[in-house]
């Protein structure tokens, strides 16, 4: 079985300051483990992915997350907040050679203060 | 040009009612699938689908049926429709089934049920 944790359901930050969206799995088998953004009313947009290369996967936007097997963690940061950051944010687990979609997180809500 | 494009973009209708949501992809993918999402934004896979399975997520009334024209299409009709069923719904499409492929999703359609 495979499953992911997001610890925090929201997350407020000041503009300019840096942002921590904290992702724990589980899984049997090497995951592959993505980062997903919705802005209010929109769709899903892949931010980053990581597939079992480098550890460190920078994505778009300035957002880039570490995959520390250790820890079985999976966080996304980004140095300094924009207030087009603000949005829910979504850590998602696959596991590899079947069909059966992703697993997703129960989502983190970013919001950014000016 | 839209990757992967739902119709209609909002839907309401009443208890009981029988009714379809259409997706489209033209990147030329090999699978599609259906992602519910609850007011609590939580997502959860509903189905996903190529030209050779159907994978049926265990937790999905037998209301809810994909239906897939050609390759490029995957529409989700859903028969005597429950005040339960509002949700948002995500069609998403990938180059291959399972592993480190990218899923591309639409935009949501948000369907109420009265």
């Amino acid at each position: 079985a495979q499953s992911v944790t997001q610890l925090d359901s929201h997350v407020s930050v000041s503009e300019g300051t840096p942002v921590l969206l904290r992702c724990n799995y589980s899984s049997s088998y090497s995951p592959s483990l993505f980062w997903y953004v919705q802005h209010p009313n929109k769709g899903l947009q892949l931010l980053l992915k990581y597939t079992s290369a480098a550890t460190l996967v920078k994505g778009i936007n300035g957002f880039e997350a570490e995959f520390k097997k250790s820890e079985t963690s999976f966080h996304l940061t980004k140095p300094s907040a924009h207030m087009s950051d603000a949005a829910e944010y979504f850590c998602v687990v696959e596991l590899g050679g079947g069909a059966d979609g992703l697993t997703f997180g129960k989502g983190t809500h970013l919001i950014i203060q000016p | 040009d839209t990757a992967v494009s739902q119709t209609p973009k909002y839907l309401v209708t009443q208890m009981g009612n029988d009714k379809s949501i259409k997706c489209e992809q033209n990147l030329g993918h090999d699978t599609m699938y259906w992602y519910k999402q609850d007011s609590k934004k939580f997502l959860k896979i509903m189905f996903s689908y190529n030209n050779k399975e159907l994978i049926i997520n265990e937790t999905v009334p037998n209301r809810f049926s994909p239906k897939s024209p050609d390759k490029a299409h995957l529409n989700l009709h859903i028969n005597s429709l429950e005040l339960g069923d509002s949700a948002v719904y995500f069609c998403a499409s990938s180059q291959r089934a399972g592993g480190a492929d990218t899923q591309y999703f639409g935009p949501g359609t948000r369907l109420t049920v009265l």
